[in-house]
């Protein structure tokens, strides 16, 4: 059974652009959740879907934003980017939020 | 609004010996799951072990085990005999339902061989 697919693993951005990065959940769970992980503010959640709608929202300016598809995988888009924008971001795949989690490796942002 | 805490920044331990990870956490839900996720150097996250509140018999998972204390709000891991490969962040995380997870700070664990 595959694992969590995040795509890219690594992502170079300039500020002022905007990124995408992809989630591809374990095949049957419908629960995706994200989060940033930055050394100074540890591990934040950013928002959580659950069959295409936005179940939770962490406390993220609306520059951040995300969608979830019919397949389950789901997107997050960061536009207009900030140095502080660049972080590792863990997507989270679960069956339906009632067991655990599984994470993927991420993908590694830096804005320059 | 839920909180985790891991007081213990680094921690090391011995191969073959013992250690406790200790982390407590606020909330006013009686219901609710812990869990202990390790993140080696590689940045994959996995899980160590997870705890259901309603359950009052701590979980284990070979040589990782917890201490649940709920009245005190304490989540406490144990590695027993302690491996090279046991080396990594671990965090202590909270989740009350769907897939929102509240992360500890963590706590880096090195393994003296």
């Amino acid at each position: 059974k595959a694992g969590v697919t995040q795509t890219p693993r690594y992502l170079i951005k300039t500020r002022g652009q905007q990124v995408t990065l992809s989630c591809s959940p374990i095949s049957g769970h419908r629960s995706v959740s994200w989060y940033q992980q930055t050394p100074g503010q540890g591990l934040q959640f950013l928002f959580e879907y659950f069959s295409e709608t936005q179940r939770n929202k962490g406390n993220f300016p609306g520059r951040f934003s995300g969608r979830q598809f019919s397949n389950s995988r789901s997107e997050m888009n960061v536009s207009t980017l900030e140095l502080g924008d660049s972080a590792l971001y863990l997507c989270a795949s679960s069956l339906d939020g009632r067991v655990e989690a599984f994470f993927g490796q991420g993908t590694r942002l830096t804005v320059v | 609004a839920q909180t985790v805490t891991q007081s213990q920044p680094e921690m090391s331990v011995q191969e073959a010996e013992t250690v406790t990870l200790s982390c407590t956490y606020d909330t006013s839900e009686s219901d609710y799951y812990l869990f202990w996720y390790k993140q080696p150097p590689s940045r994959q996250m996995i899980l160590v072990i997870r705890q259901e509140a309603y359950k009052q018999q701590n979980a284990t998972e070979n040589r990782f085990s917890v201490n649940f204390q709920k009245a005190a709000k304490s989540f406490s891991l144990k590695i027993s005999d302690s491996q090279l490969g046991d080396a990594a962040m671990y965090f202590c995380a909270y989740r009350r339902s769907g897939n929102q997870f509240y992360f500890g700070t963590g706590t880096s664990l090195t393994v003296i061989p």
